[in-house]
C-alpha cells in the first residue's frame, strides 16, 4: 500500500481481555517498530522487527505484551490481560533501512474500561 | 544517557516565522528528524538531515544543525493556521529513534 496501515483505528476493551493491534507496513520495508504514545508525551519505543526476527524487544513494558511479524511483513501486537494503565495510542511505523526516516501509521487508541 | 530536549509551548501570529528549537545528547547520531502531529493524528515526517550537514531547506521548511552544540532548529517561514500541531525532534540513536516530547505550535490569527 501507499502507506503505513494499521488497524482497527480504535479499539475499546475491559479490564482483563486480550487485545490483538495488526500492523500493515509500506511494502518493501524490512524494519518495522512499535511505538506507544500517551496525552502529552513523545513515542516510547516497543520493539523493533528486522524482517521476521525482533532485533529489540527492550521497550516491551511487561510479558503481557508480545508482538510477531511471522513473514516479515504484517505485524501483530498482542496485549495480554489488559490494565487501564494500557490505555495509550499504539503507532507503527516502517522505514526501509536502519538510516532511513521511519514512516507512521495512524495509529490505534486503544482504551481500557 | 541519550536525551532529546525541547521547549514545550510556541505561539505565533499568522504570516510569521516560527521557529522550534531542539538540543540532543548522542554525537554519533546519523540523522535527525522533524515530525508533526496533529491532533488525533498519526506522526508526518515533515524533514530530515545528515549529520555532515548544516542547513537544509524545503519550501517553507528550514532546518539548522550546529552539531558542535547538538542543536538543531526548525523554522517554518510564513506560518499559516494549519501549521498548527505539535512537532517532535528525533535523532537515530542505537536504531530506535530518541524523542523529544514536542513543541505544541500555536498560530494565532
Amino acid at each position: 500500500g501507499a502507506g503505513v496501515s494499521q488497524t482497527p483505528s480504535n479499539k475499546v476493551t475491559e479490564k482483563g481481555k486480550y487485545v490483538e493491534l495488526r500492523c500493515d507496513p509500506i511494502s518493501g520495508h524490512t524494519a518495522l517498530y512499535w511505538y506507544r504514545q500517551s496525552l502529552g508525551q513523545g513515542p516510547e519505543f516497543l520493539i523493533y522487527f528486522q524482517g521476521t526476527g525482533a532485533a529489540d524487544d527492550s521497550g516491551l513494558p511487561n510479558d503481557r505484551f508480545f508482538a510477531v511479524r511471522p513473514e516479515g511483513s504484517v505485524s501483530t501486537l498482542k496485549i495480554q490481560r489488559t490494565e487501564r494503565g494500557d490505555s495509550a495510542v499504539y503507532l507503527c511505523a516502517s522505514r526501509l533501512g536502519v538510516n532511513s526516516p521511519l514512516h507512521f501509521g495512524n495509529g490505534t487508541r486503544l482504551t481500557v474500561t | 544517557g541519550e536525551d532529546v530536549e525541547q521547549s514545550l509551548f510556541l505561539s505565533v501570529r499568522e504570516g510569521d516565522s516560527s521557529v522550534i528549537n531542539c538540543t540532543y545528547t548522542d554525537s554519533s547520531s546519523t540523522y535527525l528528524y522533524w515530525y508533526k502531529q496533529e491532533p488525533g493524528a498519526g506522526l508526518q515526517l515533515l524533514t530530515y538531515i545528515f549529520s555532515n550537514m548544516d542547513m537544509k531547506q524545503d519550501q517553507r521548511l528550514t532546518v539548522l544543525l550546529n552539531k558542535k552544540d547538538k542543536h538543531l532548529s526548525l523554522r517554518i517561514a510564513d506560518t499559516q493556521t494549519g501549521d498548527s500541531a505539535i512537532y517532535f525532534c528525533a535523532e537515530s540513536g542505537n536504531r530506535k529513534l530518541i524523542w523529544g516530547l514536542g513543541t505544541s505550535l500555536a498560530v494565532n490569527p
